[in-house]
């Protein structure tokens, strides 16, 4: 069975300061997608950024990027430079079908 | 379009009633996810469609949901004889091809909040 664990319920973080968001997964599948998902408080679900897991190198999208270790089975999520407009849920996913329960941050100015 | 459609935005319904959900993928857009979320926490999964035909309906419950993709029609999720716990925010997405080892054009829609009372 596949799952998605983040371990953070909630998180804080100064404004202009990087965080990062932990993901662990269990997977037996050798291919996969790890994707990571923004919902802020009006519900919308916005897609960040994707892994691959036999992409070589770390996934880079603006200020996110993924700490992506394989042997590990994590991919945990940093944000560089945080912006209060970063305050929402996090969900850490893979491929479509199992997501995590979700990381709630706040960024605090 | 552009976009995933859902409809309605909001819907309330009595216990007991029956409540239909829709979702018109981007065109061009072969397969179809629905999505339930509890109370902004929980995402599960419910099913999938590869064009009309179930690809997977692994997270559906047995009783009272059901699902079709019709050609040239929005796609629909429907609940027979709601409940209070089904009250949630139902998503859809949908994607050009199976999004396994990539997320190429994989939308979310803006959901339906469902409110049983």
């Amino acid at each position: 069975a596949q799952k998605i664990t983040q371990t953070q319920p909630g998180m804080f973080v100064q404004e202009k300061e990087a965080v990062t968001l932990d993901c662990t997964y269990d997977t037996s599948d050798q291919s996969y997608g790890l994707f990571w998902y923004k919902q802020p408080s009006s519900g919308e679900m916005i897609f960040l950024i994707y892994q691959g897991s036999y992409d070589e190198q770390n996934a880079t999208e603006g200020r996110y990027s993924l700490n992506f270790q394989k042997a590990r089975k994590s991919a945990n999520l940093v944000i560089s430079a945080s912006q209060l407009g970063d305050s929402a849920m996090y969900f850490c996913a893979m491929r479509v079908f199992v997501f995590g329960p979700g990381t709630r941050l706040s960024v605090l100015p | 379009g552009e976009e995933v459609a859902q409809t309605p935005k909001h819907l309330v319904r009595g216990e007991g009633q029956k409540a239909k959900l829709y979702c018109a993928p981007i065109k061009g857009h072969s397969y179809v996810f629905w999505y339930q979320q509890v109370l902004k926490n929980e995402f599960k999964f419910l099913i999938s469609f590869q064009n009309e035909n179930v690809f997977d309906e692994t997270g559906m419950p047995k009783e009272r949901f059901s699902a079709k993709c019709l050609p040239n029609s929005p796609c629909s999720l429907e609940i027979q004889a709601t409940k209070l716990e089904d009250s949630a925010v139902y998503f859809c997405a949908s994607s050009p091809i199976f999004p396994r080892q990539a997320n190429y054009g994989y939308t979310f829609g803006s959901g339906t909040r469902l409110t049983v009372v």
